[in-house]
């Protein structure tokens, strides 16, 4: 059974220092999403990772992946308020990109 | 661009009945996916489907169906409702459904079953 496995599951941080969200998954794939998700709404899509080695940044946020370790990061840099929320990864199962195996989440605060 | 929409926002239903959830793909997009959302289960996968075929299946029951229309929007069902089936439910879309594609996800529908 595919497992996708997030930690920490809370993190609480200050502004302006920096962490990492680790994403460990437990099947071959080398396609990985990032998401974010703000207190009752919906999903938004953050990064797509479809190779060993893949980097994105966007602004304060950057992930990477790792296949031959299943490992995907999401390093945070000098985190703002803004940033507060909870971070998903999804590993894509079988064709396409909408067949995602969502991992259980890292509820992130960022206290000012 | 108008976003995913999802109708209704909010359902409350019985045990026994059915209901049946609508999404309305971003224009131009093919795939449309959908998700259940539970505080114990996380975020589980349904069904996902592309151009009226349904491609890909979570693992749920049969009570869960859903279609697509040639319009690409899409409707999910689920009958004799069960008090576990209380959750969020959300529609993704992507234009072609590929591996580089984005998903785009609406803001859900929230079923609670009493």
């Amino acid at each position: 059974e595919l497992k996708v496995e997030q930690n920490p599951l809370f993190l609480s941080m200050q502004e302006g220092k920096n962490y990492t969200i680790y994403c460990n998954y437990s099947t071959t794939s080398d396609r990985l999403y990032w998401y974010r998700q703000d207190p009752g709404k919906s999903l938004e899509s953050l990064f797509v990772l479809l190779s060993n080695g893949a980097v994105k940044q966007e602004g304060r946020l950057m992930a990477s992946l790792d296949t031959k370790a299943r490992l995907s990061t999401l390093h945070i840099t000098a985190a703002v308020h803004d940033l507060s929320a909870t971070y998903f990864c999804a590993v894509a199962l079988g064709a396409g990109a909408n067949n995602l195996f969502f991992g259980t989440g890292t509820r992130l605060t960022v206290i000012p | 661009k108008a976003g995913v929409t999802q109708t209704p926002r909010y359902l409350i239903k019985t045990r026994g009945q059915q209901v049946t959830l609508s999404c309305s793909p971003i224009s131009g997009h093919r795939s449309v996916s959908w998700y259940q959302q539970t505080p114990g289960q996380g975020l589980q996968f349904l069904f996902e489907y592309f151009s009226e075929t349904q491609r890909n299946k979570g693992n749920f029951p049969g009570r869960f169906s859903g279609r697509q229309f040639s319009n690409s929007r899409s409707e999910m069902n689920v009958s004799t409702l069960e008090l576990g089936d209380s959750a969020l439910y959300l529609c993704a879309s992507s234009a072609h459904g590929l591996d580089t594609d984005t998903q785009y996800f609406g803001p859900g529908t929230r079923l609670t079953v009493l």
